[in-house]
């Protein structure tokens, strides 16, 4: 079963504007985190956002958790024709044996027109 | 630092034949998943290991599929017998343990499983 729900499903913006992701989950977890995956392959790790965090950035990419609403959203800045992938949230929950169950969302597909 | 390692990258069988896969993780990652991801959706997780024992297979179909971890360090996914909605990329990741520095999935490039 999936963990978390994206929206949207796709999207289109024009190079040099500014893409949002949003992921919902429904049980408590440890973190959060965001993934990249282009043509179906292998998944690149993105940022990771713990659970007593609220933002977090990296680069042109900022994320913000809210456990509360257990959502999380990704903004990539000034986007880029090479951002053009799909982007995968991911969340995180430990258990005592020091390792975590980690369950994907259903993604975003993200296009960048040059 | 090698990476996640998998083969073989494209495998094409029949119906009812079986398939094998193999991964071999980051050196030291105690944490091992098998992932299958079906075109368009995102990745389900199929099994995890911790060192050489199952810690999560609850979505497993055990009736074909198997899995083991040896040593604690390399492993085989295998699917006995194939059906046509085994079609998918199956991916091998491992991680360090929680809370250390680099707490994040490595995942290798899959292996793209066509069941005609």
């Amino acid at each position: 079963s999936q963990q978390g729900e994206e929206d949207p499903q796709a999207l289109s913006i024009q190079e040099g504007e500014n893409a949002t992701m949003n992921c919902s989950y429904k049980t408590s977890i440890n973190n959060l985190q965001w993934y990249r995956q282009n043509s179906g392959r292998g998944l690149v790790h993105l940022i990771l956002i713990r659970s007593n965090e609220r933002e977090k950035h990296s680069g042109r990419l900022r994320v913000t958790l809210d456990t509360s609403k257990k959502s999380s959203s990704l903004l990539i800045t000034a986007s880029r024709a090479a951002d053009t992938a799909s982007y995968f949230c991911a969340t995180g929950v430990a258990n005592s044996g020091g390792y975590q169950k980690v369950t994907f969302g259903t993604g975003t597909k993200l296009q960048v027109i040059p | 630092e090698a990476g996640v390692a998998q083969s073989p990258r494209y495998k094409i069988i029949e119906k009812r034949q079986s398939v094998a896969f193999w991964c071999n993780p980051i050196s030291g990652h105690a944490t091992l998943y098998w992932y299958q991801q079906i075109l368009g959706q995102g990745p389900k997780l199929l099994i995890q290991f911790q060192n050489n024992g199952v810690v999560d297979d609850s979505q497993l179909p055990k009736d074909r599929f198997s899995a083991e971890r040896l040593k604690g360090v390399d492993s085989t996914l295998k699917i006995q017998p194939a059906k046509l909605e085994d079609s998918a990329v199956y991916l091998c990741a491992s991680s360090p343990p929680v809370n250390s520095p680099n707490e994040k999935l490595f995942f290798g490039s899959g292996t793209q499983l066509s069941v005609l």
